[in-house]
């Protein structure tokens, strides 16, 4: 049982926009920063936002991030069968350290 | 650019201890700000993060598994080494080593392509 909390599955079509949620507490989203992270099929993770809503060079601004009190979202517009992947959040934690949500596997119909 | 790669054994025995060595290249462990960590998956499961260690030889482990294990660095040789004792068949996973950042929030900004360790006798 993950201490960050996301939706096991997401879908959506081609083209559409897709939001993937991580809700956490006071401990660790509340008052630290988010960062996500994208593992396709196969593949070892990568980052994918960090600091919340910052893009690393090299991700597309079709990727987005939010975080609003101990929740954070994940945004991905004009959605692309190549974006079919596992997606996680992270932060920290004040007792737990590094903390991982359990995963949304996003399928684009 | 900075990468990373894992080694170490591919299978060990139930009770015996596993030792991963991350060889990093890149980003000096001696400079501040930075970190590596060691993360695991299951096949099919979620990310587990296991232990992390900075720039200042802060370590951190996992409260669950805080007593099995044991990460080092090397800053000469660029290599982090993890040890994980007690090795059952629940371990069985694949592990990353990954670069940590911490700058306004902290987070693995590289990761290693990751070796699979089953755990079986």
């Amino acid at each position: 049982q993950s201490v960050l909390t996301q939706p096991p599955s997401v879908s959506a079509a081609p083209g559409q926009k897709v939001t993937i949620s991580c809700s956490g507490s006071s401990s660790n989203i509340g008052n630290n920063y988010v960062s996500w992270y994208q593992q396709l099929p196969g593949t070892a993770p990568k980052l994918l936002i960090y600091d919340n809503n910052k893009r690393p060079s090299g991700i597309p601004d079709r990727f987005s991030g939010s975080k609003s009190g101990t929740s954070a979202t994940l945004g991905i517009t004009g959605l692309q069968t190549g974006d079919e992947a596992d997606y996680y959040c992270g932060t920290w934690d004040t007792s737990l350290n590094v903390v991982f949500g359990g995963g949304t596997k996003l399928t684009v119909l | 650019q900075i990468t990373l790669k894992e080694s170490g054994p591919t299978l060990v025995k139930p009770t015996q201890t596993l030792t991963l060595t991350c060889t990093f290249s890149g980003s000096p462990l001696s400079t501040s700000g930075v970190g590596v960590g060691w993360i695991r998956q299951p096949p099919g499961k979620a990310l587990e993060w296991l232990a992390l260690i900075l720039w200042n030889d802060d370590k951190r482990y996992s409260p669950s598994l805080k007593s099995r294990l044991t990460i080092t660095k090397d800053t000469s040789k660029n290599q982090v080494v993890l040890t994980m004792t007690n090795m059952d068949p629940v371990d069985t996973a694949t592990y990353y080593c990954a670069h940590r950042r911490i700058l306004l929030g902290d987070y693995f900004d590289y990761w290693g392509q990751g070796t699979l360790v089953t755990v079986s006798s």
